[in-house]
């Protein structure tokens, strides 16, 4: 399921220290934001998601932030694990009656032991 | 089997095969989706399909051919497809109208 050929940033950390991805969307229309996490060989896994009316979200480990006049999207994991090791993809949808989602590229995290 | 399925998970077709990818959802949504993950673009919508009913079609080739026959099973046929075709197509599922999305794990396709 890896993006291989893709050119993805990579954000290599250290295990244990925290993990900031970065996400810049292109709709300024866009109302609801929400990240992926894909593992090799797997199809993309929901994290966590966040609307327009909202610039923080909290989960267990990840914390999504919201910078809509900039139109920049964070996710930042706390306490990274070798388990985290995968492409992040943020993505974003706007609501036209109905919905679909535009996906970035996305960014490969390595977790160094 | 909970979540969202694919089958094959992995498939070698020739140019001049005709294939077909199939994906169940097990979460009670109504609406499916097909997306095409290529090396070297990011992911992207190919159909949608909200209610049983298709109501996208972002402009993709007819040698791919959905087929929705119930709010739980999403087909996608394949005929006459070309190397670049080759890539991993992903299923996901959403209540309608809802934002959040669920995967499959995806069928690896090449095509030689």
């Amino acid at each position: 399921g890896e993006s291989v050929g893709l050119h993805l940033p990579t954000l290599s950390v250290q295990e244990g220290d925290n993990s900031i991805i970065n996400c810049a969307y292109s709709n300024s229309a866009s109302d609801y934001f929400i990240w992926y996490k894909q593992e090799s060989g797997k199809g993309p896994q929901f994290i966590i998601d966040i609307r327009s009316n909202m610039d923080k979200r909290q989960g267990q480990r990840v914390t999504v932030l919201l910078n809509k006049t900039v139109k920049h999207l964070s996710l930042q994991i706390a306490a990274t694990q070798p388990g985290d090791s995968a492409v992040y993809f943020c993505a974003e949808s706007m609501d036209t009656g109905r919905r679909a989602l535009t996906f970035g590229s996305g960014t490969r995290l390595q977790v160094q032991p | 089997e909970t979540g969202v399925t694919q089958t094959p998970r992995h498939l070698v077709m020739g140019m001049t095969n005709k294939k077909s990818l199939k994906c169940e959802q097990h979460l009670g949504h109504n609406a499916m989706y097909w997306y095409k993950q290529s090396a070297k673009k990011p992911l992207e919508l190919m159909f949608v399909y909200s209610l049983e009913e298709r109501v996208e079609n972002n402009s993709v080739p007819s040698r791919f051919s959905p087929e929705c026959p119930n709010s739980s099973h999403l087909f996608l046929h394949l005929h006459t497809l070309q190397p670049e075709d080759s890539a991993l197509y992903l299923c996901a599922s959403s209540q309608a109208g809802a934002d959040e999305q669920y995967f499959g794990p995806g069928t690896r396709l090449t095509v030689t």
